[in-house]
C-alpha cells in the first residue's frame, strides 16, 4: 500500500524568508502523481503544486518549487519570499497513475507559520 | 474557475438524528466525487467515492449504513450521517473531479462541513 509521511508537524519562518517542507511516500509504482495543497485556517483546500513523477524537471509556480527526488522517494516544497497569507496547513498527497478513480492519500500535513 | 458548493458549512445536531450535505459542482460535470473526514489538527481521511449513477465504493472501516452516499447527477453528490452520534463529530470535506478538454483532468474541493453532534 502507498503512504505519504511529513515529518514536520510545524515549521515557522520569517516573512520574506525561505522555507521547506519535508515529504517522503512510498509506492512500488513507477508511475504517479504528487501533489502539495494548502489548507488555510478557512478549510478550504487549494493546490499548490503539482509533479507527475516521468518528468525529471522539477515543478514551479511562482514562488512555490519542489525538490522531487525519485530515487529517494522524497517530495519537499520550498517557498521562496514567504509571506503572511502562506501560513496555513500543508498536505502533501500521492494519487496512482494508473488510477481512474484519481483517488488521493494524503500525508499529516505540517502547519506553517510565519512571523511577520 | 470551477467551483465545488458544500452545503452547509456547518450543522449541529442532536444524537439519534440523520444529518445530509449536498456536494455540488457548479460549472462542470464531475464524473467522480470523493468524500474525506478530517479530525482536528489531523489529515484528510477517504471515506468513500461515488460516481454518478452507481453505488460508492467505501473504504477499509467505513460503515455503508452510518454514512449512505448517493451521487444521483453528474453535479451533485450528498453524504448523509444517518443516526449521529457525537464520535461522529468531525469535519467533511467534498472533492469533485471534472475533465477539462481530452487530457485535462482536475480535482477541485468543497469548502467542509463541521458537523457537531451533542
Amino acid at each position: 500500500a502507498q503512504t505519504v509521511t511529513q515529518s514536520q508537524p510545524e515549521m515557522s519562518v520569517q516573512e520574506a524568508e525561505t522555507v521547506t517542507l519535508s515529504c517522503t511516500y512510498d509506492t512500488s509504482e513507477s508511475d504517479y502523481y504528487l501533489f502539495w495543497y494548502k489548507q488555510p485556517p478557512s478549510r478550504q483546500m487549494i493546490l499548490v503544486i503539482r509533479q507527475e513523477a516521468y518528468k525529471q524537471q522539477n515543478a514551479t509556480e511562482n514562488r512555490f518549487s519542489v525538490n522531487f527526488q525519485k530515487a529517494a522517494k522524497s517530495f519537499s516544497l520550498k517557498i521562496s519570499d514567504s509571506q503572511l497569507g502562506d501560513a496555513a496547513m500543508y498536505f502533501c498527497a500521492y494519487r496512482r497513475l494508473r488510477d481512474s478513480s484519481y483517488k488521493l492519500i494524503f500525508g499529516s500535513g505540517t502547519r506553517l507559520l510565519v512571523r511577520p | 474557475g470551477a467551483v465545488v458548493s458544500q452545503h452547509p458549512s456547518r450543522v449541529i445536531c442532536k444524537s439519534g438524528t440523520s444529518v445530509k450535505i449536498e456536494c455540488r459542482s457548479l460549472d462542470f460535470q464531475a464524473t467522480t466525487m470523493f468524500w474525506y473526514r478530517q479530525f482536528p489538527k489531523k489529515s484528510l481521511m477517504l471515506m468513500a467515492t461515488s460516481n454518478e449513477g452507481s453505488k460508492a465504493t467505501y473504504e477499509q472501516g467505513v460503515e455503508k449504513d452510518k454514512f449512505l452516499i448517493n451521487h444521483a447527477s453528474l453535479t451533485l453528490s450528498t453524504l448523509t450521517v444517518t443516526s449521529a452520534h457525537p464520535e461522529d463529530s468531525s469535519f467533511y470535506i467534498c472533492s469533485a473531479r471534472g475533465m477539462f478538454g481530452t487530457r485535462d483532468e482536475k480535482l477541485f474541493f468543497g469548502s467542509g462541513t463541521q458537523l457537531s453532534v451533542l
